[in-house]
């Protein structure tokens, strides 16, 4: 079974520049959840699925984010316009329901110049 | 507020020996409460879960981890530490009504042969 695939695995863009990362869950993961990991802090929360439904975007830190996951497969995060500070790891995981693990991707590291 | 730490940043173990690798924990419900693992240039991987049970967790790769509610600690133990367990461990914890994961800020394991 293929695990958690995240495209790309390396980003590098100017300021002001829009990034869009790319998530494949498991197939059958219902849920789909985006964390970030700015150097050297604590991985964050950013926004969970439930298929194509938006169930929690608390931690998404402004509305230059912006997460969609059209038909409830693999889901896409836009940055736009990029700022320095987005620079970080770019998580996705997914899980069959909510009490399961969460399995994560490899990661995209965006680094914002 | 919810929050996990990790005490130490960085832990040292010679090939062979026991290894403990500390997780506390606050959260205002019940807690689930997960070890993750991240190889360098790879992404994380689920090692333990406690849901509830057994306060003594199994997990992959040899780790278990000990669930005590009266310290509100989750620390990662192993009998025998190998080289190839040098990474990064990061504890994360979550209450039984939610799901997003709270993360610790992750301890860097070095196995020393």
């Amino acid at each position: 079974e293929a695990g958690v695939t995240q495209f790309p695995s390396h980003s590098v863009i100017e300021k002001g520049q829009t990034v869009t990362l790319r998530c494949d869950p498991i197939s059958g993961h219902d849920n789909l959840y985006w964390y970030r990991r700015v150097m050297g802090k604590e991985i964050k929360f950013l926004l969970h699925f439930v298929k194509e439904s938006k169930q929690d975007e608390s931690g998404m830190p402004n509305n230059r984010f912006l997460a969609e996951r059209t038909g409830g497969t693999y889901s896409t995060l836009k940055v736009q316009p990029a700022e320095l500070e987005d620079s970080g790891v770019y998580f996705c995981a997914s899980s069959q329901d909510l009490r399961s693990e969460q399995y994560f991707g490899p990661g995209t590291r965006l680094t914002v110049t | 507020a919810q929050s996990v730490a990790q005490p130490e940043d960085q832990v040292n173990v010679a090939e062979g020996n026991p290894l403990t690798v500390k997780c506390t924990y606050s959260v205002s419900g019940n807690p689930y409460l997960f070890w993750y693992v991240q190889y360098p240039n790879r992404g994380l991987q689920f090692l333990l879960k406690y849901i509830t049970g057994d306060n003594l967790v199994k997990g992959s790769y040899g780790f278990e981890a000990e669930f005590n509610k009266s310290q509100t600690s989750f620390h990662l133990k192993k009998p025998s530490a190998l080289v190839s367990d040098s990474a990064l461990y990061f504890c994360a914890v979550r209450e039984n009504s939610n799901y997003q994961l709270i993360w610790g800020a992750g301890t860097k394991l070095i196995i020393k042969p």
